[in-house]
């Protein structure tokens, strides 16, 4: 079982709909959860941070966390065509061999929301 | 502008010829990283720094070879690059501890090894 697991889509939604990209992973030593987003022919964006469980909103966005069940999601409210992009989930260890460990990403899945 | 520049963006190569792409951030950064994506593999760890000289391995580290003699450069070295290192790769940089989770990645570099 691979660390991290996102479905790579792609997902193709309409203007205004509501999105919802998730990741599972097993490794339960995970602390920090992150969203990236990553546009075409560009390097990715730190999108949302969130540490350990619960929700944490920033206008469109609301990321949530539950380590019980080893699952975050990502939510995109009244999706735009330029939230189209690939949005990559990433999550790292605490204290991992003495240091904060490596940083990994799930593979990331593809967005299109449509006009 | 805070930013983290790679060079070259593009390079075709042929097997076995060294080459190195450069990294540099502005950001006073302690953390920095390298990366490759590749369709279905997603983002790859290849090597991080905590600070200066001090480098560790990532997930695909065979290769590869970096050094972190100043704060703000990580270079990244492919001493006989071989076709199955063609990638894009990016290199990231972040503050110390938790800040390494915010990270700010440079616009990749897409290597062809022939």
């Amino acid at each position: 079982q691979k660390e991290v697991e996102q479905d790579p889509g792609p997902l193709s939604v309409p203007e205004g709909a509501i999105v919802s990209l998730n990741c599972t992973y097993s490794n339960s030593a995970f602390q920090y959860f992150m969203w990236y987003r990553q546009y075409s022919r560009k390097g990715p964006e730190l999108l949302m941070y969130t540490y350990s469980s619960g929700n944490k909103e920033d206008g469109r966005f609301t990321a949530q966390v539950d380590k019980s069940s080893k699952y975050i999601s990502l939510f995109i409210r009244d999706s735009q065509p330029s939230d189209s992009a690939t949005y990559l989930c990433a999550m790292r260890v605490m204290n991992y061999g003495g240091s904060q460990g490596n940083l990994i990403f799930g593979k990331g899945t593809k967005l299109s929301v449509k006009p | 502008e805070a930013q983290v520049t790679q060079n070259p963006r593009y390079l075709i190569t042929v097997t076995g010829k060294k080459l190195t792409v450069t990294c540099s951030q502005n950001m006073n950064h302690e953390y920095m990283s390298w990366y490759r994506q590749d369709p279905g593999l997603g983002l790859r760890q290849i090597y991080y720094s905590m600070n200066v000289e001090v480098t560790d391995k990532g997930d695909v580290p065979e290769g590869y070879k970096v050094s972190r003699k100043e704060k703000r450069n990580f270079p990244l070295i492919l001493e006989s690059p071989s076709p199955n290192q063609t990638s894009l790769y990016f290199c990231a940089s972040g503050r110390g501890g938790a800040g390494a989770n915010v990270l700010t990645f440079g616009a990749g570099s897409r290597l062809t090894v022939l």
